[in-house]
């Protein structure tokens, strides 16, 4: 069965870092294009970021630019959210997906909660 | 900039009924290579979001045939024959043709 577990998430003070991790099973995890998202409260879902099979590109939605790094481990089937500087508007549910083309994400983890606040 | 607008905004339904929701783009979504990366989302309480429609039209496996999806250009349609409690939830549609992937601001889909 296909499969995604997102872990890392909690509670950071403003300006604090959280790595996200998200492990693969079920499928030829090196084949795929990886993707991050979040959804806020009464928001609704956000693409963040995603990156290439091979780790060669990565794209980054503007407002998280210069903050988040997306990346993966094609051995061990992980793929990460380095979210560095984090700002109360980050609050949300994280989640990852898989990407077969354009963004239409067919598989998401049950995702993992990040809580900006002092 | 893309914008997704959806409507309606809610979506009180009686159970047997059916069901439509809109989604409008301000600009076409047809892509370079001729396919339209138009996608519909369901997401129940506490639950992660379920693609349903994949490229305006084609139907995820597993996903009920009552649900149905058209449209071309910069206007699409989610249909649902015949409402039934599970569906309850909010549904989302999502742009993948330009730039980063884009949802609209979701129809909330409640039985009445």
């Amino acid at each position: 069965e296909v499969h995604l577990v997102d872990s890392g998430g909690g509670l950071v003070q403003p300006g604090g870092s959280l790595r996200l991790s998200c492990g693969a099973s079920g499928f030829i995890f090196r084949r795929y294009w990886m993707a991050w998202l979040r959804h806020a409260p009464e928001k609704g879902p956000e693409w963040l970021a995603n990156i290439h099979p091979d780790g060669s590109e990565t794209n980054y939605v503007d407002s998280v630019k210069g903050r988040f790094t997306i990346s993966r481990d094609n051995a061990k089937n992980l793929v990460f959210l380095q979210m560095n500087n984090l700002r109360a508007e980050d609050t949300a549910v994280y989640y990852c997906a898989r990407d077969p083309e354009y963004g239409a994400m067919d598989v998401w983890g049950q995702g993992t909660t990040v809580t900006v606040a002092s | 900039d893309v914008v997704m607008t959806q409507s309606p905004l809610s979506l009180p339904v009686t159970l047997g009924q059916p069901a439509s929701i809109s989604c409008r783009s301000n600009q076409s979504l047809i892509h370079s290579n001729g396919n339209t990366y138009l996608t519909w989302f369901h997401q129940r309480p506490g639950q992660s979001p379920r693609r349903l429609i994949y490229k305006v039209s084609n139907r995820d496996s597993g996903v009920p045939d009552r649900f149905s999806g058209s449209g071309s250009g910069t206007d699409f349609t989610l249909k649902i024959s015949w409402v039934e409690a599970e569906d309850v939830g909010v549904y989302y549609c999502m742009q993948g043709t330009h730039g980063p992937p884009l949802f609209g601001g979701g129809t909330k889909v409640e039985i009445k």
